[in-house]
């Protein structure tokens, strides 16, 4: 079974500084991955994904992430950080046991709080 | 945004009584999800459907079951309603593997 670890609860960066958010997973195959962000009070918005192809993702919002096999992790950066980024990120994994069998399981969250 | 309703928006029930939960969606797609969110825990998965009568559990499905008869709806029962069960519910819904979800806007149940 698969499973994520986002080893952050919490992280604060101060406006224009740079970012980092950590997500380990845990799948025998190649995992389908994401990253999802929640507003406070707001659903959540899907900010990049991988499968395969070029391990450097770029996605919405100036974020971007990097796949690494061998640590078995998909972190999340940004290089200058908004007070608009202060949200919940998710990371998550899909995978597929096969006949169309397929879930997608989230860490537990890292929140993200941004000084002016 | 795509069509996804949640119903009811609010519920406060007692310990013991059964609960179920309604998730419409408009946009035909395969793959339905039920997720409970709690602080420090993040969203948790508590049952998926990937087609109409295929359903398989998640990692907190225990005291939960769901039923999915068409393809636009998916329903999730808490067969005995107890206070670990009061969370904030989602429904999400995507078309198919790799793609995104679309969530609904929840529900807000406490069981009393």
């Amino acid at each position: 079974a698969q499973s994520v670890t986002q080893p952050d609860i919490h992280i604060t960066v101060s406006e224009g500084a740079s970012l980092e958010l950590r997500c380990n997973y845990s799948y025998g195959a190649t995992p389908y991955l994401f990253w999802y962000v929640q507003s406070p009070g707001q659903g959540l918005q899907l900010l990049l994904k991988y499968f395969s192809g070029d391990t450097l993702v770029q996605g919405i919002k100036g974020f971007e992430a990097e796949f690494k096999r061998s640590q078995s992790s998909f972190n999340l950066r940004k290089p200058s950080v908004h007070w608009s980024d202060a949200a919940e990120y998710f990371c998550a994994v899909g995978a597929d046991s096969g006949g169309s069998n397929y879930k997608l399981t989230f860490g537990k969250g890292t929140l993200l709080t941004v000084n002016p | 945004d795509a069509g996804i309703t949640q119903s009811p928006r609010h519920k406060v029930t007692e310990t013991g009584t059964p609960v179920t939960l309604r998730c419409h969606q408009t946009e035909n797609h395969r793959y339905m999800y039920w997720y409970r969110q709690d602080p420090g825990h993040g969203l948790r998965l508590i049952h998926y459907s990937y087609g109409v009568k295929d359903t398989d559990k998640g990692e907190v499905s225990d005291g939960y079951s769901v039923s999915r008869s068409k393809t636009e709806d998916f329903l999730l029962t808490l067969e005995s309603a107890t206070s670990s069960q009061t969370s904030v519910y989602f429904c999400a819904i995507s078309g198919g593997v790799f793609e995104k979800l679309f969530f609904g806007s929840g529900t807000q149940l406490s069981v009393l």
